[in-house]
């Protein structure tokens, strides 16, 4: 069984501030890691698709690197704002699965003003 | 999602009853996604389709049915053989065929047991 594990589970940090988080998953197989950013009361919103070794990948204040040889992705939040609240979803994608992703859990982000 | 849209937005179900969920698309995307999402855990795939009049099951079909005959709907059967099916139900479509594209997903349904 495929596993993707994202820490911490949950963040609470003061306007501003700057934050990343992680993502592991499986180092075989790899095809595509996806992020999503999903705020209460709407639907997950793709924020990156990463497919290769090494890819860093930047969105306004929000950026992502990719390590597939050890499996594992960060994202991270310049100067975090209090929109920026939501959970971060990232999902693992392999070769053998025909185009079925698996998610973690996410991380779940609180920004204060 | 604009593109996407799911109903009802709440659903109750009575023990022993079937009840659907409905999903259409006007992204003229070819593959189809149903996740239930339970608290602490992460999205788990019920069943997809790729193409119209196919599909497949994913992790946690049991209990589930789906049809797809319709490159824009793809509705989800939760029957009375689920027993636990009270959870937050995401629908979500990929244009298919390269997997390095995102999902985008629907506002979802929350269904509980009456």
């Amino acid at each position: 069984i495929l596993n993707v594990e994202q820490s911490p589970q949950s963040l609470h940090v003061q306007e501003g501030d700057s934050t990343n988080f992680t993502c592991s998953f499986p180092s075989s197989n790899f095809y595509a890691l996806h992020w999503y950013r999903w705020e209460t009361a709407k639907s997950p919103e793709a924020l990156f698709v990463m497919t290769l070794n090494g890819d860093e990948k930047k969105k306004g204040r929000i950026s992502a690197t990719l390590n597939t040889k050890e499996g594992y992705s960060y994202l991270y939040i310049k100067g975090s704002q209090p929109e920026d609240s939501a959970t971060y979803l990232c999902a693992f994608l392999s070769y053998n699965q025909g185009g079925k992703l698996i998610f973690g859990q996410g991380t779940e982000l609180s920004v204060k003003p | 999602d604009g593109g996407i849209t799911q109903s009802p937005k709440y659903l109750f179900r009575k023990e022993g009853q079937n009840v659907t969920l409905s999903c259409e698309q006007n992204l003229n995307h070819d593959a189809m996604y149903w996740y239930r999402q339970d608290p602490g855990q992460g999205l788990r795939l019920i069943y997809y389709s790729q193409i119209v009049n196919d599909f497949q099951k994913g992790d946690i079909a049991e209990g589930y049915s789906v049809s797809r005959e319709k490159k824009e709907s793809f509705p989800l059967t939760v029957t009375s053989a689920q027993k636990n099916p009270t959870a937050f139900y995401l629908c979500a479509t990929e244009i298919g065929g390269a997997y390095n594209q995102p999902q985008h997903f629907g506002d979802g349904t929350r269904l509980s047991i009456l």
